[in-house]
């Protein structure tokens, strides 16, 4: 069991760059989960997939969040033009579709700096 | 709207002794009820979840926790805290007629475990 992974760990960026974060799921979980945490907070959702398909956005996802799941496998959770409120611990989980009462499975979280 | 309540931004306890993390929720179905922990610059890690039957549910590393539904609580619990212990809990809801099956978390609650 490799979990989920998530790449990059950490990333600083200037303000106004895009920066874009890839999240590995357990390999038979076709629902992924994307997450936003700041400094003392609980995570809070943002968006997620079934196979490749985006069923469900939060309304904290503005305009300038994308993110993709192309083939039902990986995904990408992609910021332009960031601003300083956008640093935070981005955090990805995956489930399987056929466990309701299942548990969400988290990566370590990708952390982004906005300076 | 589902929502969780951690009402204790932290909790100190000496080690020992008996720990008790306290979590209120609102769904306007049936709950599924989640605890989760943090460390430091990590992912969330599953302790236990609630789904039916006994109100009394084990988790991982000796933790349990009571759902309470008249009381809309799902405190977690653990007879004899440890210093290893210290951390970030979290508690989740999802309610039973979601299908997107994600979690709703709490703001989450400081465990200090002192020697």
């Amino acid at each position: 069991d490799t979990g989920v992974s998530q790449d990059p760990r950490h990333k600083i960026t200037k303000r106004g760059q895009n920066v874009t974060f890839r999240c590995d799921p357990i390999s038979e979980h076709n629902r992924l989960y994307w997450y936003r945490q700041t400094l003392g907070q609980g995570p809070e959702f943002l968006t997620y997939f079934q196979n490749e398909a985006q069923l469900e956005k939060s309304r904290l996802l503005s305009d300038r969040f994308s993110a993709e799941r192309p083939k039902g496998s990986f995904s990408t959770l992609e910021i332009q033009r960031t601003e300083q409120g956008d640093s935070a611990m981005y955090l990805c989980a995956s489930s399987r579709r056929d466990q309701s009462t299942g548990e969400l499975f988290f990566g370590e979280g990708s952390r982004l700096t906005v300076l | 709207a589902q929502s969780v309540a951690q009402p204790e931004d932290q909790v100190n306890v000496a080690e020992g002794n008996p720990l008790t993390v306290k979590c209120t929720y609102s769904v306007s179905g049936n709950p599924y009820l989640f605890w989760y922990v943090q460390y430091p610059n990590r992912g969330l890690q599953f302790l236990l979840k609630y789904i039916t039957g006994d109100n009394l549910v084990k988790g991982s590393y000796g933790f349990e926790a009571e759902f309470n539904k008249s009381q809309t609580s799902f405190h977690l619990k653990k007879p004899s805290a440890l210093v290893s212990d210290s951390a970030l809990y979290f508690c989740a809801v999802r309610d039973k007629v979601d299908s997107s099956y994600k979690l709703i978390f709490g703001s989450g609650t400081r465990l200090l475990v002192r020697p």
